[in-house]
């Protein structure tokens, strides 16, 4: 069974602290994504990789940086966390030239 | 022109009935539209998936109808059933774009027994 795994369902962080999200798909997939879900906003992306260390911007990355050190995982990084950042975030990924997207459950960020 | 335009926002239908989610495009790059559906507390999953070569695509009581002249493809689900109640996404895709794929705004549907 295909898997998409983020690290965490639900996240309360400060104002100002730096934030980690984790994301392991074990489909051997090259391409992985972070999207970002507000209501009525639909799905918006922030970052996507293509293959280790590669990584390009999305519609919003700003305030969020990435790092995909190995080809199983994507981290999504916030800086500092600001409370516009709380929102669902959820990770993909999907083999070219199969484009079928697999995600992962999300994590629900709170930033207080 | 990377935008995938997605109506209505929310629908209500009842039970038997035909549900329609409609979506337009401008880039006409894109050459893959699926359709995801996300159920609450769910990452969105695939539901079906049109290229422009067709026109229609039929998986069982979901449809997809194609009019690549006017750059709209929208999602018709016959019979609706309650267990339908989710939330739909639009997406759009172009193999020319390193495999990103951009969603449209989303349409949450409630079918009422």
């Amino acid at each position: 069974d295909v898997k998409v795994t983020q690290s965490s369902r639900y996240l309360v962080k400060r104002t100002g602290e730096k934030v980690f999200l984790e994301c392991v798909q074990d489909m051997d997939h090259e391409n992985m994504f972070w999207y970002r879900q507000d209501p009525g906003l639909g799905l918006r992306l922030i970052y996507f990789s293509y293959d280790v260390k590669m990584k390009e911007k999305g519609d919003i990355p700003e305030g969020y940086s990435v790092s995909r050190e190995k080809k199983e995982r994507f981290s999504l990084i916030l800086e500092s966390a600001s409370t516009n950042q709380t929102s669902m975030y959820l990770c993909a990924s999907s083999s070219v030239p199969n484009t079928e997207a697999f995600f992962g459950q999300g994590t629900r960020l709170t930033v207080v | 022109q990377q935008q995938v335009k997605q109506s209505p926002q929310s629908l209500i239908v009842q039970k038997g009935g035909i549900s329609i989610i409609n979506c337009a495009y401008e880039n006409t790059a894109f050459d893959y539209f699926p359709w995801y559906q996300q159920f609450p507390g769910k990452g969105p999953a695939l539901l079906i998936a049109i290229r422009p070569d067709v026109s229609e695509k039929k998986e069982g009581r979901f449809t997809i109808s194609f009019n690549k002249s006017a750059k709209q493809f929208s999602l018709h689900i016959m019979d609706s059933q309650p267990g339908d109640s989710a939330t739909y996404f639009c997406a759009a895709y172009s193999s020319s774009n390193t495999g990103k794929l951009i969603f449209g705004q989303g349409t949450t549907l409630q079918v009422k027994p």
